[in-house]
C-alpha cells in the first residue's frame, strides 16, 4: 500500500515569485509518481510524471519536479509563478503496475498581483 | 478527440434517494476508474474496470454502491439509497494501457445529499 503527503494545505505566494508544493509519500514497493493540477472548475490534468530515467521532469508551462527516493519526495517547483498558476495541485503515486493512483490532500496555489 | 465526460455535473439529491452518475471515457480506452473526493479530502480510489470487468473494487465504500460498465464502453455509477457522507465529488478516469501510459480525468460529478 501507498500513502501520500502533501505537507501544505495553502501556498499563496505573489506573482513572479518562486513556489514549491511539497510532497511526500511512502510504500513498500517502487512507484510511479504523478503531480495533477485542477484549475478553478475543471477536471484534473496531468502536469509532470516520473515513470523512470532522469529523476528530475519538467512540464510545459515551467513546473520541475525531483523525485528524490533516499527522502521519498517528490516536490514541485517552479521559479516564477503567474496569475494563471492559480489551481490545486494533486501529488499522486501508482506502483509499478500502473493502475490506481494514490492521492494526497492536494494543495491550492493562490498567486497573488 | 473528445476527453472523459461526466454527467450531471452537479446533483442534489435528498437522503434515501437513488442517483446514477455517468462516465463515458475516452474512445479505445479499456481502462476505466472511478475515483471519489469527500469535503476536500484526498481522492480515493473506488474501483477500476477493464473492458467490462471489474479488475479491482477494494475502494468501493459498502453494498449502496454499484457499478457497472456494459459492453466495456461507458459506465455508471448508482448509489442507492443514499447517505449524506456519500457527498463529494466524484472522478471518472480512463486509460489506454496500464504502464507508463497517462491517465486521462474528467471534470466529475459533484454529488450533495441532502
Amino acid at each position: 500500500a501507498q500513502s501520500v503527503t502533501q505537507l501544505d494545505s495553502q501556498v499563496p505566494v505573489f506573482e513572479e515569485a518562486p513556489v514549491e508544493l511539497r510532497c511526500n509519500y511512502s510504500s513498500s514497493v517502487s512507484v510511479y509518481l504523478f503531480w495533477y493540477v485542477q484549475y478553478p472548475n475543471q477536471g484534473l490534468q496531468l502536469l509532470l510524471k516520473y515513470l523512470s530515467g532522469s529523476t528530475l521532469v519538467k512540464s510545459i508551462n515551467g513546473f520541475e519536479a525531483e523525485f528524490n527516493k533516499s527522502q521519498t519526495s517528490f516536490h514541485l517547483r517552479k521559479p516564477s509563478v503567474h496569475i494563471s498558476d492559480t489551481a490545486e495541485y494533486f501529488c499522486a503515486v501508482s506502483d509499478l503496475t500502473g493502475s490506481r493512483l494514490t492521492f494526497g490532500e492536494g494543495t491550492q496555489l493562490t498567486v497573488n498581483p | 478527440e473528445a476527453g472523459v465526460t461526466q454527467f450531471p455535473s452537479h446533483s442534489v439529491i435528498e437522503k434515501g434517494q437513488t442517483v446514477t452518475l455517468r462516465c463515458d471515457p475516452i474512445s479505445g480506452h479499456d481502462n476505466l476508474y472511478w475515483y471519489r473526493r469527500v469535503m476536500g479530502k484526498e481522492i480515493k480510489f473506488l474501483l477500476h474496470f477493464v473492458k467490462e470487468s471489474k479488475q479491482d473494487e477494494s475502494g468501493m465504500p459498502n453494498n449502496r454502491f454499484l457499478a457497472e460498465r456494459t459492453g466495456g464502453t461507458y459506465s455508471t455509477l448508482k448509489v442507492q439509497p443514499a447517505e449524506l457522507e456519500d457527498s463529494g465529488v466524484y472522478f471518472c478516469a480512463s486509460s489506454q494501457d496500464l504502464v507508463g501510459t497517462d491517465t486521462f480525468f474528467g471534470q466529475g460529478t459533484r454529488l450533495t445529499v441532502v
